[in-house]
């Protein structure tokens, strides 16, 4: 079985540029995840999806960040405009999205490290 | 809301010696709590959870943790490491009944093997 895939792996960017990550879940899991994980912190959820609605986006700087989930598959996150504190590993994860919140097994992806200057 | 204090940024201990790595939560009536661990480029990958029932907790690679309420921790052990176990570690906790409820991780701890 596939993993969580995203891309890109790296990216560096300079302040005030967008960038935009990509996810794709394992097959068939309807709930994915986005969290922002800075150096030396634990994970935070930015956003959650199940099928391709928003269950929680209320950690998500919405002024700058926005994600969407087109058909229930694949995830997009963007930054627009990048801030140097945004510097950070973007991690994705899905779940099967059969039981209540929280209590699947999440599945994470390698993330993708992201370097504002 | 929830939170959670991993006691130990960076834990050393030696090849084939017991390992405890220390987490606390916050105080909840009910509780999901979680150990990930995070190998050096890769992403999270769950050793084990603690939903309800048992306090013990066995999870995968020998490790195992202890749900103790009255003092509100989630202490992670293996009774003897291999550098393989070389990694990041966090603790996370969410609850259930709370519909607005996050899950938070805590700020990892590196164990560090040593020859």
């Amino acid at each position: 079985e596939a993993g969580v895939a995203q891309s890109p792996r790296y990216k560096i960017i300079e302040k005030r540029q967008s960038v935009a990550f990509w996810c794709n879940p394992i097959s068939g899991h309807a709930t994915l995840y986005w969290y922002q994980q800075i150096l030396g912190q634990g994970p935070k959820l930015l956003i959650q999806f199940q099928n391709n609605g928003v269950v929680d986006d209320s950690q998500l700087p919405k002024d700058r960040f926005s994600a969407e989930r087109l058909k229930g598959v694949d995830s997009t996150l963007k930054i627009q405009p990048a801030k140097l504190e945004d510097s950070a590993v973007y991690l994705c994860a899905s779940s099967p999205g059969l039981a209540e919140r929280f209590r699947e097994t999440q599945y994470f992806g390698p993330g993708t490290r992201l370097l504002v200057l | 809301a929830q939170s959670v204090t991993q006691l130990d940024s960076q834990v050393p201990v030696f090849e084939e010696a017991p390992v405890e790595l220390r987490c606390n939560y916050s105080s909840s009536v009910s509780v999901y709590l979680f150990w990930y661990v995070q190998y050096p480029n890769q992403g999270l990958q769950l050793l084990l959870k603690y939903l309800s029932g048992s306090t013990l907790v066995k999870g995968i690679n020998g490790f195992e943790a202890e749900f103790n309420k009255s003092q509100t921790s989630f202490h992670l052990r293996k009774p003897s490491v291999h550098i393989s176990d070389t990694a990041e570690y966090f603790c996370a906790v969410s609850d259930p009944m709370n519909r607005d409820d996050k899950i938070i991780f805590g700020k990892g701890t590196r164990l560090h093997i040593l020859p």
